[in-house]
């Protein structure tokens, strides 16, 4: 089983600001298959990434994806309001089970 | 309107059984394979089991197996749980979620449903 550990745990920023989250995964992700998601409180989570580096339908250019092989990276490059939220990386590359990272949450400084 | 809406969630006693129901509109459902996923309270995200979209390649998380049961109706659009001899650490937020059907990322879920088992 592939683990993912995610970090920080939180960050704190303002809006306008550059918001840079990691992924690392216990080993390597095959096909660079990760995705990233995005909840806010009491909603379901909603895909933002995937493939590493391909936004999901409707999802604003400001949310990026990169990294390949163990090492992944979101990044909003301009944060507004509506982006304050827990954010999760999910790998896919290997056989079941298929895990999520542990969460990180970007919160209004 | 494309969505998932689950239901049959509850509370149920340590060793007891569950339901749950999810039923798809506004997209093939037939074409796609389902997922289960669950978030324990204030916890992160747990995948919990898939079913192909023509019902075959079942695959659970270990924790569940024996106990859980996917499966589907694709002629009703509804993808189903059943869950027997529940322990306190079932105690979740049930999603059911849609997978792109080449690759297992989730790209539509429902808003869950809630099964909290008491002692």
């Amino acid at each position: 089983e592939i683990v993912l550990t995610q970090s920080p745990g939180t960050l704190s920023l303002s809006p306008g600001e550059r918001a840079t989250l990691s992924c690392r995964a216990s080993q390597s992700v095959s096909n660079n298959y990760l995705a990233w998601y995005q909840q806010k409180p009491g909603q379901a989570p909603r895909l933002l990434i995937y493939d590493a580096s391909s936004r999901a339908t409707g999802i604003p250019n400001r949310f990026s994806g990169s990294g390949s092989g163990t090492d992944f990276t979101l990044t909003i490059s301009r944060l507004e309001p509506e982006d304050f939220a827990v954010y999760f990386c999910q790998q896919y590359g290997s056989s079941p089970p298929w895990t999520f990272g542990q969460g990180a949450k970007v919160e209004i400084k | 309107q494309v969505q998932l809406m689950e239901s049959g969630g509850g509370v149920v006693q340590q060793g007891g059984s569950l339901r749950l129901s999810c039923a798809a509109s506004g997209f093939s459902f037939s074409t796609y394979g389902m997922h289960w996923v669950r978030q324990a309270p204030g916890k992160g995200l747990e995948w919990v089991a898939i079913i192909r979209y023509d019902g075959t390649n079942i695959y659970y998380t270990d924790s569940v197996k024996g106990r859980f049961t996917i499966s589907r109706d694709n002629s009703k659009n509804t993808l189903y749980l059943q869950m027997h001899s529940l322990r306190a650490e079932d105690t979740a937020l049930y999603y059911c979620a849609k997978d792109q059907g080449w690759a297992y990322y989730f790209d539509l879920w429902g808003q869950g449903t809630q099964v909290t088992v008491s002692s």
